[in-house]
């Protein structure tokens, strides 16, 4: 089956840093998400790339959907406290009629002051 | 716009008792909903997909039985966990899709801790 390869597990920044992480899979995705989950909140949809190669941007949030559809970056730039959290990758599940997804196991990330 | 939302968002129950969560799509109508359980400082596990009107569809490993699920309209889904014990502790999460955008694009509800005593 699929599988999503996160990395890194944990980053431990200052603020003000830029932040970068990946995601790749073994098999091809059509779709990249991008979620964050503070503590004992429910994920929050941050960034949906559709095409190989698209860049998008949603404030200080970039991230890429890689030309060869099995990979994914996030950066964040100039780091703040409250960018604080877990921050996963997901992609549909391969052949799925009902759009369920697969996700990475995150990123947690902690930002000192 | 998608905004899900969940109830209770923590409950504690005694061994042995059955405790229902409910998932609501506030502003727009879901015809599929997603269960998702979570263990700290893990990923999202997908336990079922919710359809409306129809049987629920679980993945491997998760009992029916167990974990009964119902949607019975557009906008909400329930999941019961049957005779409750202290293993089935966890977060439970649930999401939808918007019919109007890419059905990829999950949203989430905010969650529900369970704890069983």
């Amino acid at each position: 089956g699929q599988q999503l390869n996160q990395s890194p597990q944990s980053m431990f920044i200052q603020e003000g840093e830029d932040v970068s992480m990946n995601c790749t899979s073994s098999s091809i995705f059509n779709t990249w998400l991008w979620y964050k989950q503070e503590p004992g909140e429910g994920p929050v949809l941050l960034i949906a790339l559709y095409k190989a190669g698209e860049l998008t941007s949603n404030g200080r949030l970039t991230a890429q959907f890689g030309i060869t559809r099995k990979d994914s970056f996030l950066n964040i730039s100039a780091s703040i406290p409250s960018d604080v959290g877990i921050y996963f990758c997901a992609g549909p599940y391969s052949g799925g009629s009902n759009y369920k997804l697969t996700f990475g196991k995150g990123t947690l990330l902690t930002v000192n002051p | 716009g998608a905004v899900v939302s969940q109830h209770p968002s923590r409950v504690i129950c005694k061994s042995g008792t059955s405790v229902k969560i409910e998932c609501r799509s506030l502003d727009f109508q879901a015809t599929t909903m997603f269960w998702y359980r979570q263990f700290p400082k893990k990923s999202l596990m997908l336990m079922a997909t919710s359809n409306e009107g129809s049987k629920a569809t679980y993945e491997q490993g998760v009992e029916k039985d167990k974990f009964l699920i119902n949607h019975a309209s557009l906008t909400l889904s329930t999941l019961t966990v049957t005779s409750a014990h202290p293993e089935d502790s966890s977060f439970y999460i649930c999401s939808a899709s918007p019919p109007a955008g890419d059905y990829n694009e999950q949203f989430f509800g905010p969650g529900t801790r369970l704890t069983v005593l």
